[in-house]
């Protein structure tokens, strides 16, 4: 079952603060975040795993609900090279993945 | 430690032709995914595959696409008689273990296009 993402876009400027959201209608094992530019492959961010683990760049910052099966990835002053399109993966086990359909980030000067 | 490769990166084929993808995996990854994307859409899952064997391949359509990851050489998308409908980036991407608590790499993709 594809997680759902929200905003489905996001427009700031420079140095403005964004979150996106993600949640699951089943219980998760882990939540993945990667960003994609346009034409390019998408690039990890990070992983939340179920319990509290987390793996990731420094200047990423991300939540896991376990409850609520639900994750937030925060973007603070954001810069413009933070543009593209954030996707979250769910994984229920330790297989698979499934992404969302995307969040769109725009960054302007 | 060079990245997960595709080839060809760009790939044409007309109606009912026969569309091969490779996919070489970072070296000591044993656990290949391919993605399907379709213009300003997400990825979409098609099949996981460990050497030698298929995990799962839900994501894929029964008829005219079949993956493998032989013992030696690259991983394989074969999509057999393409129509327009097959047109779409695909990606692979590696992990050194299963995926769920583990980075997966992406490689470059390779653009199919169906004329």
């Amino acid at each position: 079952q594809q997680p759902v993402q929200s905003p489905q876009a996001v427009i700031l400027r420079e140095g403005e603060d964004a979150v996106i959201n993600c949640s699951s209608s089943k219980a998760l094992y882990s939540v993945h975040w990667y960003r994609q530019k346009h034409g390019e492959a998408p690039v990890f961010l990070m992983i939340l795993l179920k319990g509290g683990e987390q793996k990731g760049h420094e200047k990423i910052s991300a939540s896991f609900n376990e409850k609520k099966q639900q994750s937030s990835l925060y973007l603070t002053a954001s810069q413009l090279s933070y543009s593209g399109t954030y996707f979250c993966g769910t994984a229920y086990n330790t297989d698979k993945l499934i992404f969302g359909t995307g969040t769109r980030l725009q960054v302007f000067p | 430690n060079a990245g997960v490769m595709q080839n060809p990166r760009h790939l044409v084929r007309r109606r009912g032709q026969e569309a091969r993808l490779r996919c070489s995996p970072m070296k000591g990854h044993s656990h290949v995914y391919w993605y399907r994307q379709l213009p300003e859409e997400g990825l979409k899952f098609m099949v996981y595959l460990q050497k030698e064997n298929i995990i799962d391949e839900s994501g894929m359509p029964k008829e005219r696409f079949s993956a493998e990851f032989p013992k030696e050489g690259p991983s394989i998308l074969r999509i057999q008689q393409v129509v327009r409908g097959d047109s779409a980036a695909y990606f692979c991407a590696s992990s050194p273990h299963p995926p769920g608590g583990f980075e997966q790499f992406f490689g470059p993709g390779t653009r199919l296009t169906v004329l």
